[in-house]
């Protein structure tokens, strides 16, 4: 069956960087793409990117270029999200999830997510 | 970007009533590129409704989705009580991905 694990929760301080992994099994990692998505908090989601695991073809939402790098390995059918000067208003619940947008980013809801990766940033 | 407005925020009903459930875009949805989501307190969000009415699978056809261009509807007919979560929207026809806010369906 179709799975994607996260990994575990991580503890950073202001300024800080953290790399959460996706890994998928189940099924052809190389027709899907990855998005990542958070969740701060009582809040709502928030999509912050996309990666196509066929040819590496990122999309990164406005308010996280410059911050955020999304990337594939697909010897290992893992998908990274690093996120770099982290603040405390980062602290928040990160998801991967697949979609099956190969080539560009749009037009294919978001079938199957992770688990979630809790990253909390306090000094 | 385009911005998804959900109502209401929080809707109390009872099991056995209808649910009717607002998503409202600021500029038209390609395609009906609009989907839904349900999320449980603790688990990640599970894609209930994609295409603005096609239903994933496991889901019964007690859910329903529905409308085009900026206005969009999910219906849930005779609640059940594993139907009390947060749903969101989503369009994934442009990017950024947005999603609205959520309405919360609680247990009157």
């Amino acid at each position: 069956q179709v799975q994607l694990v996260q990994s575990g929760a991580e503890v950073k301080k202001p300024g800080a960087s953290v790399k959460v992994s996706c890994k998928a099994s189940g099924y052809t990692p190389n027709s899907y793409g990855i998005s990542w998505v958070r969740q701060a908090p009582g809040q709502g989601l928030e999509w912050m990117g996309w990666i196509s695991v066929y040819n590496g073809n990122t999309d990164y939402a406005q308010k996280f270029q410059g911050r955020i790098t999304v990337t594939t390995d697909t010897s290992t059918s893992t998908t990274y999200m690093e996120l770099r000067s982290l603040r405390s208003d980062d602290t928040a619940v990160y998801y991967c999830a697949r979609s099956l947008a190969r080539i560009v980013a749009v037009a294919y809801a978001f079938d199957y997510w992770g688990q979630g990766t809790l990253v909390t940033v306090s000094p | 970007e385009i911005v998804l407005t959900q109502s209401p925020g929080t809707l109390s009903l009872s099991p056995g009533e209808r649910a009717t459930l607002s998503c409202r875009a600021s500029q038209s949805v390609g395609s009906s590129y609009l989907a839904w989501y349900q999320q449980k307190p603790g688990q990640a969000p599970r894609l209930l409704i994609y295409g603005a009415s096609s239903r994933a699978t496991g889901f019964p056809d007690r859910f329903s989705g529905s409308g085009s261009g900026t206005d969009f509807t999910l219906t849930i007919t005779r609640l059940e009580p594993e139907d009390f979560a947060v749903y969101y929207c989503q369009q994934y026809g442009s990017s950024p991905f947005t999603f609205g806010q959520g309405t919360k369906l609680e247990i009157k």
